[in-house]
C-alpha cells in the first residue's frame, strides 16, 4: 500500500522568510509520480508540479523549488522569500503507474501561514 | 480562473431533499473524478470515470449517484443525505487514464451543508 506523510501540520513564517515543506512517501512500485498541490481558502486544489520516479533532477520555478531524493523517499518543497499569497494548505501526493493508477494518495497536508 | 467549473458553489439541503452537483471541463480530458473533503483533511476519492464509464467506486453509499452524460460533464446526484455528508465536494479531470503521470485539475468545489 502507498503512503504519503507530511509531518508538519502547520507552519507559520514571517513574510520574506524561506520555508520548506516536507514530504515522505512509501511505495513498493519502481515507477510512480509525485505531485504537489496548493489549496487556498477558496477551496480549489492548484497543481504545482509533477515529478517522475526515474527523474531525480531538482526543479526551480520562480520562488518555488523541489528537492526529490529517492534514497530517502522524500520530495520536499521550498518557497523562497515567502509572500502572504503563499498562505494555503499544501498537499503532497503519490500516484502509481500500474494497477490503481487512477488513484492518488494524498498526504494530510501542511497549512502554511505567512505573516506580513 | 479554474478550467474545471463546478456548480453550485454552496448548497444547503435537508436530509429529504434531492439535489445535484455539476462539473464541467472543456480541456478534452477523458478521466473525471469526484472527491469529498472534510475540514482539515485531504481529499478522499469517491468515483472515477474513464471515457465516460464508471471505473472506480470507492464503496460510496448509494445516496450518492454519479452520472457522466458526456465527456465534458460529470454530475453527482444527492438523495437522503446525512449530516455527516456535509463537506467540500471537489471535481477533477485529467487528460487520460492510461498512465499515472497526468496531473488532475480541480474545480473550486461545492460546499455542501446538510441540515
Amino acid at each position: 500500500a502507498q503512503k504519503v506523510t507530511q509531518a508538519q501540520t502547520e507552519i507559520s513564517v514571517v513574510e520574506k522568510e524561506d520555508v520548506t515543506l516536507d514530504c515522505v512517501y512509501e511505495t513498493r512500485d519502481t515507477t510512480y509520480y509525485l505531485f504537489w498541490y496548493k489549496q487556498p481558502p477558496s477551496g480549489e486544489l492548484v497543481f504545482l508540479i509533477r515529478r517522475n520516479s526515474f527523474d531525480e533532477q531538482n526543479e526551480i520555478s520562480g520562488r518555488y523549488s523541489w528537492n526529490f531524493q529517492k534514497s530517502t523517499s522524500s520530495f520536499n518543497f521550498t518557497i523562497t522569500a515567502s509572500q502572504v499569497v503563499d498562505s494555503a494548505v499544501y498537499f503532497c501526493a503519490l500516484r502509481l503507474n500500474s494497477g490503481g493508477y487512477q488513484k492518488v494518495t494524498f498526504g494530510t497536508g501542511t497549512k502554511l501561514q505567512v505573516i506580513p | 480562473d479554474t478550467e474545471v467549473t463546478q456548480t453550485p458553489k454552496h448548497l444547503v439541503m435537508g436530509m429529504t431533499n434531492k439535489k445535484s452537483l455539476k462539473c464541467e471541463q472543456h480541456m478534452g480530458h477523458r478521466a473525471m473524478y469526484w472527491y469529498k473533503q472534510k475540514a482539515k483533511k485531504p481529499p478522499e476519492l469517491m468515483f472515477v470515470y474513464s471515457y465516460e464509464k464508471l471505473s472506480i467506486n470507492e464503496s460510496v453509499p448509494s445516496r450518492f449517484s454519479p452520472e457522466c452524460p458526456n465527456s465534458s460533464l460529470l454530475n453527482l446526484h444527492l438523495h437522503a443525505l446525512q449530516p455527516e455528508d456535509s463537506a467540500l465536494y471537489l471535481c477533477a479531470s485529467s487528460q487520460g487514464a492510461g498512465t499515472g503521470n497526468q496531473p488532475q485539475h480541480f474545480g473550486d468545489g461545492t460546499r455542501l451543508s446538510i441540515l
